[in-house]
């Protein structure tokens, strides 16, 4: 089953409202976990990297004010897109490291947002 | 600076037939991490394999293998005898050590695999 559950998968939004995507690591506890984006037909991205109990830290590129980064357990991280705009519609995707020297990593299902 | 390359974009084969996916890295690294993602039209990534720079041994895994050159910086993938299940986009990406920085990952541009019954 999966070990990383990520909601909504899909969301369909007004431009200018805010939305936020859930990430939650089901069966482990997860100190890092990491956002991604990816448009249609191209890779991912990264986005930030998300710390527990810390701020995130935002690739180069990534407006921190635009895209909200909270981790506040070590099993949910969330990101919240706000003021959202056409030109942020994409498919974003966390990921969670586990903490105990495990280097397998696992990805969320993805969420599509579409802002019209 | 860390990059990965997948110089195809776009293969279609027949099933059965074997392919071949190019991935090509830098890193100034010494220990590092290769991945193996397959994503299929609904979109999750699912986790195919993972390759510490330190072990070069080729790995096979039922239809699966994978050659690791550290001469040539590859990290090529082969899909032995094509089944259209098989048709995905597939990612090479690339990791820094240590694990706490592993999820940091460097993707290529995917190759999307087209196999046609």
């Amino acid at each position: 089953g999966a070990v990383v559950s990520q909601h909504p998968s899909r969301v369909i939004c007004k431009s200018g409202t805010s939305v936020k995507i859930e990430c939650r690591s089901l069966d482990f506890q997860a100190t890092t976990m990491f956002w991604y984006r990816q448009f249609p037909k191209q890779s991912l991205m990264l986005m930030a990297t998300s710390n527990e109990g810390s701020k995130a830290t935002y690739e180069q590129g990534v407006e921190k004010d635009k895209f909200l980064i909270n981790h506040a357990s070590l099993t949910l991280s969330t990101l919240t897109v706000t003021s959202a705009h056409p030109e942020d519609s994409s498919f974003y995707i966390c990921s969670a490291a586990s903490g105990q020297g495990n280097e397998k990593l696992f990805f969320g299902s993805g969420t599509q947002l579409s802002v019209l | 600076a860390q990059k990965v390359t997948q110089a195809q974009t776009e293969i279609s084969v027949v099933e059965k037939e074997d392919v071949t996916l190019d991935c090509v890295y830098e890193t100034r690294d010494t220990t590092y991490y290769l991945f193996w993602y397959k994503q299929p039209p609904s979109g999750e990534l699912v986790f195919l394999i993972r390759r510490n720079s330190f072990d070069e041994q080729n790995e096979i895994s039922g239809r699966y293998s994978w050659n690791f050159q550290k001469s040539t910086s590859s990290f090529n993938f082969t899909i032995t005898a094509s089944q259209v299940v098989d048709s995905a986009v597939y990612f090479c990406a690339l990791s820094a050590y240590p694990y706490n920085q592993g999820g940091k990952l460097i993707f290529g541009q995917g190759t999307e695999l087209s196999v046609k019954p």
